[in-house]
């Protein structure tokens, strides 16, 4: 079964410091993709960062990166110097070669001033 | 380049009545996508569509939901005799033929009184 776990329903987070979500998956799959999707009350999904499984290499995108353990299934996101406007529902998704993606379930983040 | 477009924005539907919900994706995406949230939760999968094509319907129920991306024309998730249940927000989401991440639209708040 393809699943994917996000075992902290909500997390906060002190303004200007860092936080990291934690997000864990289940496949047989050796290719596929991952992604991390914000979600603020306007409800817009946004893509906040992606990764390939065959990269070794972390992804970073500014003040967002990733610590991806292939061998773990493990992809974690860390978001460091935190802003206000971070304050969101984090979704973390993976994509596999038959073209479906698989959400889990989310971390609801705060900022705290 | 304009992003995913879902139509309306809210919905208001009595028991019984249709709901059809309007999906146009970003330009050059010819595959789509269809998800539900209820409050708090996270993103269920339901139908994944190329031109014409219905690719994978597993998380469709099988009565009252129906979807379609005709050639030409928006795709349309139509929701037949709604029922409480069915209120939810639904997502639509999009993407190139290649490997790149979904785009989400805005949404479609259902709301059935």
């Amino acid at each position: 079964a393809q699943t994917v776990t996000q075992s902290q329903p909500e997390m906060s987070v002190q303004e200007a410091e860092t936080v990291t979500l934690s997000c864990t998956y289940d496949t047989s799959e050796s290719d596929y993709y991952l992604f991390w999707y914000k979600q603020p009350p306007s409800r817009q999904m946004i893509l906040v960062i992606r990764q390939e499984a065959y990269k070794q290499q972390n992804a970073t995108e500014n003040r967002f990166s990733v610590n991806f353990q292939k061998a773990a299934k493990s992809f974690s996101l860390k978001i460091s110097d935190s802003q206000l406007g971070d304050a969101a529902m984090y979704f973390c998704a993976y994509r596999v070669t038959g073209n479906q993606f698989y959400f889990g379930t989310g971390t609801s983040l705060t900022v705290i001033p | 380049n304009a992003g995913v477009m879902q139509n309306p924005r809210h919905l208001v539907r009595r028991r019984g009545q249709e709901a059809r919900l309007r999906c146009s994706p970003m330009k050059g995406h010819s595959h789509v996508y269809w998800y539900r949230q209820l409050p708090e939760e996270g993103l269920k999968f339901m139908v994944y569509l190329q031109k014409e094509n219905i690719i994978d319907e597993s998380g469709m129920p099988k009565e009252r939901f129906s979807a379609e991306f005709p050639k030409e024309g928006p795709s349309i998730l139509r929701i037949q005799q709604v029922v409480r249940g069915d209120s939810a927000a639904y997502f639509c989401a999009s993407r190139r033929v290649d490997n790149s991440p979904l785009h989400f639209g805005n949404g479609t708040r259902l709301t059935v009184t």
